[in-house]
């Protein structure tokens, strides 16, 4: 099955700066790969998401490129500030006709601290 | 809409005792999964269910964990006898049918069993 590994664990940056998250994945047929946002008390929220046809995807404050090839992908955060603090988690999943297009493999999170 | 919905948002009970999470999903998703997670293990996969049917629930941790759903609209997750290593945040997710449709997640029940 698919493997999904997420690194930093924690990532600790002065407001303003920037912050990168990385994942690999081990399944090369996967082609979803999605980013939640988990806030304390609350469950994870999807902030963006990117197909395997995209390299690079970008909302606002928020990039993720994919290395289909590498089979890495990263979100980037821009300018953070304090409310972007949370466990960020990354996911992989193979969407396709069949019927085994369901299952979503979460990497193990990351805990971002943004100091004021 | 109101997103998914999970009750209760706490639970503390004593080993042995039957636990009974509730969720109901996003009208009009079809799909609906229960995660646990711990700091050990993160996020794992429960059970998945596909228009009201249990389609894959190999990861339900044994036999103690059950879960149903009777209609489109809810679904339970029951623990039978507790035991505290069940000690989790149990989270529902739901679903459309979409492809490349988006997990919508509740805030969850944090189960506690002492």
């Amino acid at each position: 099955g698919e493997n999904v590994e997420q690194h930093p664990s924690t990532l600790s940056v002065q407001e303003g700066d920037s912050a990168v998250i990385k994942c690999t994945y081990s399944d090369s047929a996967s082609n979803y790969f999605p980013w939640y946002k988990q806030e304390l008390g609350k469950g994870p929220q999807l902030i963006i998401d990117i197909r395997s046809n995209v390299g690079e995807k970008k909302d606002q404050r928020i990039a993720v490129t994919l290395n289909k090839t590498a089979k890495h992908f990263s979100l980037h955060i821009t300018e953070t500030q304090p409310e972007d603090s949370a466990v960020y988690f990354c996911a992989a999943r193979l969407v396709s006709g069949g019927g085994s297009n369901y299952k979503l493999t979460f990497g193990k999170g990351t805990l971002l601290t943004v100091n004021p | 809409d109101a997103g998914v919905i999970q009750s209760p948002r706490h639970e503390v009970t004593e080993m042995g005792q039957e636990v009974t999470l509730r969720c109901k999903p996003i009208s009009g998703h079809n799909s609906l999964f229960w995660y646990r997670q711990t700091m050990m293990r993160g996020l794992e996969l429960l059970i998945y269910f596909n228009n009201n049917v249990p389609i894959d629930d190999s990861g339900m941790p044994e036999d103690r964990f059950s879960a149903k759903m009777p209609n489109a609209s809810f679904s339970t997750l029951k623990i039978q006898p507790s035991e505290p290593r069940d000690s989790a945040v149990y989270f529902c997710a739901s679903r459309s049918r979409d492809r490349f449709s988006p997990l919508h997640f509740g805030n969850g029940t944090r189960l506690t069993v002492t």
